[in-house]
């Protein structure tokens, strides 16, 4: 089975640029989604098709896709971005997640 | 507006079957490239694909739960129900249904969820 690969965490000082990664073999050829989960709430999509973000979404998410590894980047961190990000694709009619990562804004 | 609600059993026992069941509004599970989806997340855990019915009633399950699960729509009511069978303590969790774009690929609207707790 297809398996997506994430950072348990990743910490970034306020108003400088967090990247997230999601590997996975030949990713680059999927679609790559991310979901950003704050404690309590349900998930919040990011960033859909590897770099589109839907309205609302802030210019500060950005995404890429190449290769192995789906990035997510956050540039000028702020402390309400803290929250868990999952990266998801499509594999062969099963739909995966990644095992999330904890964005920790210092 | 969009909005979908989780509700069904907040307790059930081990060996019983799940019913959970999905309201939606906002949109119709008619209209060509809609799906509604299933998710789940243990507590403190990650993000776990369950199920997905199409506007055309095909259906993708998780390969690794596809024998417990069933999806089915009901159009007029605006419901998607979710049957989980013979519960087990591991299946306790909070379960998530979602708007799902077949087009794009995506959870674009997701209810708030419901705890579900498998205990005797």
């Amino acid at each position: 089975s297809y398996e997506l690969t994430q950072p348990l965490s990743v910490s970034v000082a306020l108003g400088q640029t967090a990247r997230i990664t999601c590997g996975g073999n030949n990713i680059g050829s999927k679609n790559v989604h991310w979901y950003q989960q704050k404690p309590g709430q349900a998930p919040v999509l990011v960033i859909y098709r590897d770099s589109n973000r839907p309205s609302g979404i802030p210019e500060r998410f950005s995404g890429s896709n190449s290769g192995n590894t789906a990035t997510l980047t956050i540039s000028r961190a702020q402390a309400g971005d803290e929250a868990d990000y999952y990266c998801q694709v499509w594999d062969s009619s099963t739909m995966v997640f990644g095992g999330g990562t904890k964005l920790t804004v210092l | 507006q969009i909005t979908l609600k989780e509700s069904g059993p907040t307790l059930v026992k081990p060996t019983q079957t799940l019913t959970l069941t999905c309201t939606f509004s906002g949109f119709s599970l008619s209209t060509s490239g809609v799906g509604v989806g299933w998710i789940r997340q243990p507590p403190g855990k990650a993000l776990e694909w369950l199920a997905l019915i199409y506007w055309d009633d095909d259906k993708r399950y998780s390969p690794s739960l596809k024998s417990r699960l069933t999806i089915t729509k009901d159009t007029s009511k605006n419901q998607v129900v979710l049957t989980m069978t013979n519960m087990d303590p591991v299946d306790t969790a909070t379960y998530y249904c979602a708007l799902y774009d077949f087009w794009s690929g995506y959870y674009g609207y997701w209810g708030q969820g419901t705890l579900v707790t498998v205990s005797s």
